[in-house]
């Protein structure tokens, strides 16, 4: 999966509950993204980061925060998990240079449930 | 903004049989396209991309897309498929211009390989 971690793998939590997940790369790759999996709705972005310290809201972000304190790390943080938030959460990076910045390369993900 | 249709949810075919998995996209110009698959449990593999150029492209695993401008139109297809390749297949637009380096992914097409 292209020197991307994601872990926790599986994660089972409460209502209420803080959640962090995390993303790890080996690649020095600048762009890291975080999507959620859905039946029916496909992939869909939550929060990008186009350097360290540097994010913005993709289309379904309410709820969710993102953290990137270095290049190789991105945390998603659900500050208070709900059940609506129960899906499967995919990263994935992408390089810069021409073209080269849309060709996004994804994680094996993290399926949590929150009950 | 730019959108991704996926026709056909599911798909079932014979293995040996052809394939061709339908993708249609909305942008203002012409976008960079992308078929990726997702096997069960997995994360997403980039299956082929296209910038510009011929419009026919290879891709991974004996898989090729043609673009065709005037009907807004990206399809996959294989000669042969084999009982491996049932998976789901998403494709997606980028965008070339600017600095948004998101994609956006159709809802999917679940392929089922008969034996």
């Amino acid at each position: 999966d292209a020197g991307i971690t994601q872990s926790p793998r599986h994660k089972v939590t409460e209502t209420g509950t803080p959640v962090t997940l995390r993303c790890h790369q080996t690649e020095n790759h600048r762009y890291m993204y975080w999507y959620r999996q859905d039946p029916g709705h496909g992939l869909r972005l939550i929060h990008y980061s186009y350097g360290v310290k540097d994010t913005d809201k993709g289309e379904v972000s309410d709820g969710y925060s993102v953290s990137r304190s270095k290049t190789e790390d991105f945390l998603l943080t659900l500050e208070s998990a709900t059940s609506s938030q129960t899906s499967v959460y995919f990263c994935a990076i992408s390089d810069s240079g021409t073209g080269r910045e849309n060709i996004q390369y994804f994680g094996a993900g993290t399926r949590l449930s929150v009950l | 903004a730019q959108s991704v249709t996926q026709p056909d949810i599911h798909i079932t075919v014979s293995e040996g049989a052809s394939l061709e998995l339908r993708c249609n996209y909305s942008y203002g110009a012409t976008p960079y396209l992308f078929w990726y698959v997702q096997s069960p449990g997995q994360g997403l593999q980039l299956l082929l991309k296209y910038f510009s150029g011929d419009t026919l492209v290879q891709g991974i695993k004996g898989f090729e897309a043609e673009f065709k401008r005037s009907q807004s139109s990206f399809n996959l297809r294989k000669p042969s498929v084999h009982w491996s390749d049932a998976a789901e297949y998403f494709c997606a637009v980028g965008s070339p211009r600017g600095s948004n380096y998101k994609l956006t992914f159709g809802k999917g097409t679940l392929l089922t390989v008969n034996p």
